[in-house]
């Protein structure tokens, strides 16, 4: 089963507006990564949060944690045609094993 | 720096064959993980190997299986396909155990016909 749940699915949006994914999870974390991928190549890492961390920059992603909704969001402002891929979220167990579960996914599609 | 390799890059395959992939990760990197991603069930985890141990184990039957090498190269095998194994096997390296992020191989794609 999954431990993190992406919404929603699928994110058609034009070029320049900004772009919104959450993630839902359902055990204890001690991390929760994003990552990116384009047309079924490998995954790209964008960026990781702690468990004691609520919110995180990277150029123009924000990435928010909150812990006791057990939920992420990812935000990309300024969205352009090139950040069109599929994007994951993956969260650990808080068992010390480091097993990392990938949700289901969000697809984007910028329009130019 | 050379990021993750993984050979090949697809394979065809006759259902009840076995297959071997290989991993070779990020100078460094000691913890090596396998997932599996088909459109219906998405990237599944099935084992993550640190300095040539199996430290965590997915909830695949046992025709599955792997290894780590002293350099931190992996494989992982297949034995007996079926048509259901066909997918894109990705293979991830990190520092530590994920602790830092993962950096993903571009994948084996592998058909069982």
């Amino acid at each position: 089963s999954q431990q993190g749940e992406e919404d929603p699915q699928a994110l058609s949006i034009q070029e320049g507006e900004n772009a919104t994914m959450n993630c839902s999870y359902k055990t204890s974390i001690n991390n929760l990564q994003w990552y990116r991928q384009n047309s079924g190549r490998g995954l790209v890492h964008l960026i990781l949060i702690r468990s004691n961390e609520r919110e995180k920059h990277s150029g123009r992603l924000r990435v928010t944690l909150d812990t006791s909704k057990k939920s992420s969001s990812l935000l990309i402002t300024a969205s352009r045609a090139a950040d069109t891929a599929s994007y994951f979220c993956a969260t650990d167990v808080l068992s010390g094993t480091y097993k990392y579960i990938f949700g289901t996914g969000t697809r984007l599609k910028v329009l130019a | 720096k050379a990021g993750v390799t993984q050979t090949p890059r697809y394979l065809i395959k006759t259902r009840g064959q076995q297959v071997t992939l290989s991993c070779s990760p990020i100078s460094g990197h000691r913890s090596v993980s396998w997932y599996q991603q088909t459109p219906g069930q998405g990237l599944q985890f099935l084992f993550e190997y640190f300095s040539e141990t199996q430290r965590n184990k997915g909830n695949f039957p046992g025709r599955f299986s792997g290894r780590q090498f002293s350099n931190s190269r992996s494989e992982m095998n297949v034995s007996t396909l079926e048509l259901g194994d066909s997918a894109l096997y990705l293979c991830a390296s990190s520092l530590r155990q994920g602790e830092y992020g993962y950096t993903f191989g571009s994948g084996t794609r592998l058909t069982v016909v």
